[in-house]
C-alpha cells in the first residue's frame, strides 16, 4: 500500500471555478499534513499545513483533514491560470527523523 | 524573507565521479534534510540531520552518500561515485523544529553521463 496516494490527473478546471484535490494516507500515526505546489522544474512551495481535524482557510485555499478517514483535501476557490501546477500532498509522523512522505502529486490545469 | 539556497543549480558529471551539492539552510533552523526527485517521479526523502548527526536515512542513502555540516552555515551532500541512476533534482530543506514546515531550496539538477 502506498503511503500517500493522490490521483495523478491532469485535473482540468475552468478559470474562476473551484479546484478540489484529494489525498489519502496509510499511516495512522501521521500527525502533520502539508500541501505543496510545484511548478515544472522548480522546488516544492508550501501552500498549506494542517494538524487537526476540520478545515483551515488561507485566502483562496482551504485544507480539510479527516484523520478517521485518513483523508486530506485542498480546495482552491476562484482558480487562476497561475494555479496551474502539480500539487503535492505530504505527511509526517513527528518522529525523531521528521521526514516528509510525499505523494506523486496531482497535475492541475486551469483553463482560461 | 529568509530562504534556503543551493549551489550549483545544475551539475553535469561523468559516471564514477564524486559530486558535492551545497546548501545554506535558513539561519535559525536546526533540522536539515536532503530529498531527491527523479524526473517524473515523486519527491523522496534521503536523509535528515540534527545536532551534527544523521537522524534518519532512507534505503536510497547508501554508502555512496554522505552529509556534512562543515561550518555554521553550509550543509553538504556528497555522492562519492556517481551512477547514471543518481541523475535527479536534489532538494535541501530545513525547519526550526519537529513537525514544523520544511522550507525547500531551489534544487540542484544533477545529470550523470
Amino acid at each position: 500500500q502506498k503511503e500517500v496516494e493522490q490521483n495523478s490527473g491532469p485535473l482540468s478546471v475552468p478559470e474562476g471555478a473551484i479546484a478540489s484535490l484529494n489525498c489519502t494516507y496509510s499511516d495512522r500515526g501521521s500527525q502533520s499534513f502539508f500541501w505543496y505546489r510545484q511548478y515544472s522544474g522548480k522546488s516544492p512551495e508550501l501552500i498549506m499545513s494542517i494538524y487537526s481535524n476540520g478545515d483551515k482557510e488561507d485566502g483562496r485555499f482551504t485544507a480539510q483533514l479527516n484523520k478517521a478517514s485518513q483523508y486530506v483535501s485542498l480546495l482552491i476557490r476562484d482558480s487562476q491560470p497561475s494555479d496551474s501546477a502539480t500539487y503535492l500532498c505530504a505527511v509526517n509522523k513527528l518522529n525523531r527523523d521528521d521526514k516528509i512522505i510525499f505523494g506523486k502529486g496531482t497535475r492541475l490545469h486551469i483553463l482560461p | 524573507e529568509p530562504e534556503v539556497t543551493q549551489t550549483p543549480s545544475h551539475q553535469v558529471t561523468q559516471m564514477g565521479q564524486e559530486v558535492i551539492l551545497r546548501c545554506v539552510p535558513i539561519s535559525n533552523h536546526l533540522y536539515f534534510y536532503w530529498y531527491r526527485q527523479i524526473l517524473g517521479q515523486k519527491v523522496e526523502f534521503l536523509v535528515s540531520f540534527y545536532n551534527n548527526e544523521i537522524s534518519e536515512k532512507s534505503e536510497i542513502f547508501d554508502d555512496q552518500f554522505s552529509v556534512e555540516r562543515p561550518d555554521g552555515s553550509n550543509f553538504t551532500l556528497k555522492i562519492r561515485s556517481t551512477k547514471l541512476e543518481d541523475s535527479a533534482m536534489y532538494f535541501c530543506a530545513s525547519n526550526g523544529g519537529a513537525g514544523e514546515t520544511q522550507y525547500f531550496g531551489p534544487g540542484t539538477r544533477l545529470l550523470v553521463l
